[in-house]
């Protein structure tokens, strides 16, 4: 089965930069999308298309796709952004997946 | 404004079906689909499945107990899962498809099912 792995944790300092990873065997063919979950909210998109930004979503998040690895980078990140995030992806038939979550801490 | 109301809570007994409803407001609900998320309790996000007009797409996992649907004539996204099991217990999560961006770029609320005897 399609699988996209992530790291289970990072933590940080105010200000610095977080980079999460997602990868997987096929994921240069597929989009990457992310989402950022707070305790006890519903998701909230933060990049889609492996880069690209929702409306009203800080500068500061930003996305890449190298290959078989897609990355979400928090530049200068706040204690605000503390939160779960999820990769997400396809795989060739159209079906949906998402990462296992990382646990992002800034403290 | 654009939202997705969710129903409520649910408890239901193992063996059990659970009937999830998503109402779409602020938008025109027949030019997106509705994709459905599940969380367990501290676990990850789930993806159960999609519905866009007619066609439907359903994970692995659990696509021989599950149906989605959708009313039109009331904006509603139903979800309707079968032979429910304690490894249901979830949050279930409701999320618009843009079909073009291939983006869940709104959420419900989340309903709470719990399976217990």
């Amino acid at each position: 089965s399609y699988e996209l792995t992530q790291p289970p944790s990072v933590s940080l300092s105010p200000g610095q930069t977080a980079r999460i990873t997602c990868s997987a065997d096929v994921l240069s063919k597929q989009y990457a999308f992310w989402y950022q979950q707070k305790p006890g909210q519903a998701p909230v998109m933060v990049i889609y298309r492996d880069k690209e930004r929702p409306s009203g979503i800080p500068a500061r998040f930003s996305g890449s796709n190298s290959g078989t690895t897609a990355t979400l980078i928090i530049s200068g990140a706040q204690a605000e952004d503390e939160a779960d995030y999820y990769c997400q992806s396809a795989d060739s038939s159209g079906t949906w997946v998402f990462g296992g979550g990382t646990k992002v801490t800034v403290l | 404004q654009v939202q997705l109301v969710q129903s409520g809570a649910e408890v239901k007994n193992p063996g059990a079906s659970v009937r999830v409803s998503c109402k779409g407001v602020g938008y025109s609900f027949t030019s997106y689909g509705i994709t459905w998320v599940r969380q367990a309790p501290g676990q990850g996000l789930e993806w159960m499945g999609w519905i866009s007009g007619s066609h439907t797409n359903y994970a692995q996992k659990v696509h021989d107990r599950v149906t989605m649907t959708t009313d039109t004539s009331t904006s509603t996204a139903h979800m309707e899962l079968r032979s429910l099991g304690s490894e249901d217990t979830a949050v279930y999560y409701c999320a618009r498809v843009n079909v073009m961006w291939q983006t869940f770029d709104v959420w419900g609320q989340g309903t709470m099912v719990t399976v217990s005897s």
